[in-house]
């Protein structure tokens, strides 16, 4: 069965700097990932995907995630966050065996002015 | 309709009764999914309807738990005998195909119980 892991419950960083928000996954196949955005009090939104090819994924509001298989890791990165991306992150697996996927528990960034 | 619907967005209940909760998807979405959104637990996996296939039932917590999906097309999530801790937001999301797509999100339904 697929699983998904974010190990920080939440990430304080300064606007300007880089940031990045952790993942880490587990499949017996072939693994599709995702990141999805929840701002306060809007639902869900789609950020980026890796399927294949370009091991660099680069998604909405300037987003991208590197996917790394030899350490099972899709990390989430910007290279100069803003206030405006504090919000709660989800990566999310689906296994090439199966149709569902799953969510880890999220990463709640902060984005200090 | 633009988007995926929830109903209602709000839900006030007793411990012990039943609730419904109602999910629209977006028109030609053959994929469906159901997840459950406590604090400190992120997004549940419930259930997951893929055209007329059987349903992937295997995230339910218990057997109070069911959903349906008729004409391929509208949800609905029972919650049997409630209990405290269902209370949650039950988020429906859609996909067009079963295979790497994005999901669109509904605003979910907020229950509460008493």
């Amino acid at each position: 069965a697929q699983s998904v892991a974010q190990p920080e419950d939440q990430v304080n960083v300064a606007e300007g700097n880089p940031l990045t928000v952790k993942c880490t996954y587990s499949v017996s196949g072939n693994p599709y990932l995702f990141w999805y955005v929840q701002y306060p009090n809007r639902g869900l939104q789609f950020l980026l995907k890796y399927i294949t090819g370009d091991n660099l994924v680069k998604g909405s509001y300037g987003f991208e995630a590197e996917f790394n298989k030899s350490q099972t890791s899709f990390h989430l990165k910007k290279p100069s966050a803003l206030v405006s991306d504090s919000a709660l992150y989800f990566c999310a697996v689906r296994d090439s065996g199966d149709d569902k996927i799953i969510f880890g528990k999220g990463t709640r960034l902060h984005i200090l002015p | 309709g633009a988007g995926v619907s929830q109903s209602p967005s709000n839900k006030v209940t007793e411990k012990g009764k039943d609730v419904e909760l109602r999910c629209d998807p977006i028109s030609g979405h053959t994929a469906l999914y159901w997840y459950r959104q406590s604090l400190g637990q992120g997004l549940e996996f419930l259930i997951y309807f893929q055209g007329n296939s059987a349903p992937d039932k295997s995230g339910l917590p218990s057997d109070r738990f069911s959903a349906e999906r008729t004409g391929g097309s509208v949800s609905t999530l029972t919650i049997q005998r409630t209990q405290q801790e269902d209370s949650a937001v039950y988020l429906c999301a859609s996909s067009p195909l079963a295979q790497s797509e994005k999901l669109f999100f509904g605003s979910g339904t907020q229950l509460s119980v008493l």
